[in-house]
């Protein structure tokens, strides 16, 4: 297994359209993450996943903003009506619940809305 | 709300210094911390996690402490080498349960930059 993989890893759009970001995350992991983040800023939590279920979405995640993970694998998110300040670097993590709760990153996929 | 700061935000060494880089949290209710580094335009790669539990980890040229008491974790980089150059997040997993994990919160970083 060669980590978590995301794609695309870059993707500009106009105003006003519709993307869609996938994840794979490490096969033994039951626990998949989704952050951005913007130029000179940590990393911020959108929501997460354990198996299929979306346990939590912090309050940046808008209405725009919506997060599936059908089979308990691979995850998608996606931005209705994407604004100019949607512009940023979409990460996927994943981790197992036990033992340590370490998190591993994807490579990111960068967005710009134009 | 726990904020986690770090700084410098910037640094510059010449090859073959030590690096300490710093970083503080306001709440010590913590599960773990974790640090990170960062290549431009890449994602997150980790380097250590320290559990609340711990004082100390090492791996290699790196070594990071842990003060839950104090609210600091402090990364040390010995014999920095070019390739060193990056930026070092870190990140805490804030309560005290499983719960928690996952939803870090991460300072903004320190940019590192090794001189040959």
């Amino acid at each position: 297994d060669t980590g978590v993989s995301q794609d695309p890893r870059h993707k500009i759009t106009k105003r006003g359209q519709n993307v869609t970001f996938r994840c794979d995350p490490i096969s033994e992991h039951n626990r998949l993450y989704w952050y951005r983040q913007t130029l000179g800023q940590g990393p911020e939590f959108l929501t997460y996943f354990q198996n299929e279920a979306q346990l939590e979405k912090s309050r940046l995640l808008s209405d725009r903003f919506s997060a599936e993970r059908p089979k308990g694998s691979f995850s998608t998110l996606e931005i209705q009506r994407t604004e100019q300040g949607d512009s940023a670097m979409y990460l996927c993590a994943s981790n197992r619940q036990y033992p340590t709760g370490e998190l591993f990153f994807g490579s990111g996929t960068q967005l710009s809305v134009l | 709300k726990q904020e986690v700061t770090q700084i410098p935000a910037a640094l510059s060494v010449p090859e073959g210094e030590n690096l300490v880089l710093n970083c503080s949290f306001t709440d010590s209710a913590i599960y773990n911390l974790q640090w990170f580094r960062q290549d431009p335009g890449k994602g997150l790669t980790s380097l250590l996690l320290i559990q609340s539990s711990q004082r100390e980890q090492t791996s290699g040229r790196l070594n990071a402490s842990l003060d839950k008491s104090s609210g600091r974790s402090t990364l040390y980089i010995a014999a920095s080498q070019p390739g060193d150059s990056a930026t070092y997040l870190c990140a805490v997993t804030p309560g005290w349960t499983t719960d928690s994990w996952g939803k870090l919160q991460f300072g903004a970083g320190t940019q590192v930059v090794v001189t040959p």
